[in-house]
């Protein structure tokens, strides 16, 4: 199966509410995280990341939890705006090194 | 802000035309990536450099190569390009081998007629 497997593949949410995509992964010893998210034609950019030693890192309106033993991690962001719009990527790294293992991307969409 | 320059941004070859990509960085990062990204996929890892060390993934096809003649710059060389390899190809960056941010560049985007 994938190493990093991410739901659901298209998100719509109204402006002001809170969107959350969801990711597993199968590598244990995995211990970077991140979150990239990339607007129609652009690049992708890190928005979060985490690391194994902690369960929550809050940024702002964004917030990614992390379990472990269920081997999942999530992205929350809150008060959403139309500049929200874009496709998110998870990630995890494979074998505790540098190499990412992506997921397969998530399609937000922010109705004003 | 470029830091993380890929030329060109759209690229279009022949069936079987070689092709090379490139890439420059003006960060100083010791680790440049290349990733392929089909529509609607992850981008799929293909080859990294640490420094000079070469780290090819298990299953990149020979037809993919790569060279790094210095610091800033890493070429992808697609030697016989087929119709499946249309894609947008990404190079990043990291400054060091251990987990650290990937710093991505806005790509190439290859047609191949």
């Amino acid at each position: 199966g994938e190493n990093v497997e991410q739901h659901p593949s298209t998100l719509s949410v109204q402006e002001g509410d809170s969107a959350v995509i969801k990711c597993t992964y199968s590598d244990s010893a995995s211990n970077y995280f991140p979150w990239y998210k990339q607007e129609l034609g652009k690049r992708p950019q890190l928005i979060i990341d985490i690391r194994s030693n902690v369960g929550e890192k809050k940024d702002q309106r964004i917030a990614v939890t992390l379990n472990k033993t269920a081997k999942h991690f999530s992205l929350h962001i809150t008060e959403t705006q139309p500049e929200d719009s874009a496709v998110y990527f998870c990630a995890a790294n494979l074998y505790g090194n540098n190499r990412l293992a992506f997921g397969k991307g998530n399609q937000v969409v922010v109705i004003p | 802000d470029a830091m993380v320059i890929q030329n060109p941004r759209y690229q279009v070859t022949q069936f079987g035309k070689p092709v090379t990509l490139s890439c420059s960085q003006t960060l100083n990062h010791n680790v440049m990536y290349w990733y392929q990204q089909k529509s609607s996929q992850a981008p799929k890892l293909l080859f990294h450099y640490y420094d000079k060390d070469f780290n090819n993934e298990a299953d990149t096809p020979d037809n993919f190569q790569s060279r790094r003649p210095n610091t800033s710059f890493c070429f992808l060389d697609i030697r016989s390009p087929g119709l499946g390899d249309a894609a947008m190809y990404l190079c990043a960056t990291s400054r060091e081998s251990s987990i650290d941010e990937q710093f991505f560049g806005p790509g190439t985007r290859l047609t191949v007629l």
